[in-house]
């Protein structure tokens, strides 16, 4: 089972800043998917990549697949961006193939 | 209505109770997946339906049973609960010809958040 290491676990920062979180994952994986989650439970996908780099707005996704590496960025951080982002890979068939992040909590001040 | 809804987003139940959890996509999918979110925890993937056929099973306990009798509507059966089964239940969609989990864009639902006493 693929393991996913995701940091940091906890962001602080102050509107504007730019943001970086990371994921980390053991073994050679077919897809990659940044999920957002807002307080109260809702999950929206907002990426999903194989290999290169993605573009929706203020955020940016990256991944190196030979540094079984990806990143998310946010540029020109807002309060409203404070959310958990999770990292979730696919591996191989089945539900043994899917692996999620514990998640990155990300607070942005005004 | 659009998206993907779910019904009751709060339940209360005790351990001799049986309830259902419903999920309604609005999307035109054929995959609906249940997904267990426990504090402290990563996202658990517990069943996926692929053209209502149920496709995997992640090891999830008997006490819980999906049912997908068409392809916008997925159940989950809940009974003989224990505590430790308290956490937010989220229901995802996606338009996944190939039945290869998470190739595809997933919409989730917000969730029920339930409590086991």
């Amino acid at each position: 089972k693929n393991e996913v290491e995701q940091s940091p676990q906890n962001l602080t920062a102050q509107e504007g800043e730019f943001i970086t979180i990371n994921c980390s994952y053991s073994v050679g994986i077919s897809a990659l998917h940044w999920l957002q989650q807002h307080p109260g439970g809702g999950i929206v996908s907002l990426f999903m990549l194989s290999s290169g780099k993605k573009k929706h707005g203020r955020l940016i996704a990256t991944i190196n697949i030979q540094e079984k590496h990806s990143s998310l960025h946010i540029t020109a951080s807002h309060p409203r961006d404070s959310a958990v982002y999770i990292c979730a890979v696919r591996s191989g068939g089945g539900a043994d193939g899917l692996t999620f992040g514990k998640g990155t909590h990300l607070i942005i001040q005004p | 209505e659009t998206g993907v809804t779910q019904t009751p987003r709060h339940l209360v139940m005790g351990m001799t109770n049986k309830k259902s959890l419903k999920c309604e996509q609005h999307l035109g999918h054929n995959a609906m997946y249940w997904y267990k979110q426990s504090a402290k925890k990563p996202l658990e993937l517990m069943f996926v339906y692929n053209f209502k056929e149920q496709t995997e099973n992640n090891s999830v306990p008997s006490r819980f049973s999906p049912e997908c009798p068409n392809s916008s509507h997925l159940f989950l059966h809940l009974h003989t609960l224990q505590p430790e089964d308290s956490a937010l239940y989220l229901c995802a969609s996606s338009q996944d010809p190939s039945g290869r989990l998470l190739s595809y864009e997933q919409y989730f639902g917000p969730g029920t958040r339930l409590t086991v006493t």
